[in-house]
């Protein structure tokens, strides 16, 4: 069964440095998603992204953050000038045309210190 | 603005023991109620979707039923297994396009 994919599973990195999360959807899916999850606390949506643009974004998602899909298979999401808060678990979730049901990646756990 | 809340936030069972999880919702222009599944450090994995009010889904021990304000799941004689964090979701009505809302969850913990 195909399944969303994501690289790396765990990232350390020192505050002030940039981040790249990778994620690979399924492969006949349309619309992309990225979802944060703060330990503790509740998945919230940061952005979604179709048809090579961004679709919608919440407030979380500021000018730290950008998305692209360099090819036609990865989506990425960069976190320039990585903050403590910054500190969650990254989930990518891609969605089929003509279907809401989003699936989601195993997600990155990324840690600023 | 979409709002989801969970109750219980943690709810132990002793194995076969059957209960209900609750996923009351605020939103205008419901086009989707999603249940998922959180194993720890996992991405939520899919169960069900439900769309209008009276519709019904069932998958193994679990079923889920929505009603115009909130939605249950029920859990009918679980496993150890079965123990995961559960998490309910909502997609608004168009103007709040296709993110997912959702809920802070309910631990289950289900002992043999």
């Amino acid at each position: 069964e195909p399944e969303v994919t994501q690289t790396p599973s765990h990232q350390v990195t020192q505050m002030g440095q940039e981040v790249i999360l990778r994620c690979v959807p399924i492969s006949n899916h349309l619309y992309f998603y990225w979802y944060r999850q703060i330990l503790g606390q509740k998945v919230e949506f940061l952005v979604s992204f179709y048809n090579n643009e961004i679709s919608e974004k919440s407030e979380i998602f500021d000018d730290q953050f950008s998305v692209e899909r360099p090819d036609g298979s990865n989506f990425t999401l960069k976190i320039r000038s990585t903050k403590l808060e910054d500190s969650a678990m990254y989930f990518c979730a891609s969605l089929p045309k003509g279907s809401y049901e989003q699936y989601f990646g195993p997600g990155t756990r990324l840690t600023v210190t | 603005e979409d709002q989801v809340t969970q109750s219980p936030e943690a709810l132990r069972l002793q194995e076969g023991e059957s209960s209900s999880l609750n996923c009351s919702y605020t939103v205008s222009g419901l086009r989707g109620l999603f249940w998922y599944r959180q194993d720890p450090g996992k991405g939520p994995e899919f169960l069900f979707t439900l769309y209008s009010a009276g519709e019904e889904k069932e998958k193994e021990r679990l079923k889920a039923t929505l009603t115009k304000k909130e939605s249950f799941l029920h859990i009918t004689a679980p496993k150890p297994e079965d123990s995961a964090t559960y998490l309910c979701a909502v997609r608004g009505p168009e103007t709040s396009g296709s993110r997912l809302t959702f809920g802070e969850g309910t631990q289950l913990t289900v002992n043999p």
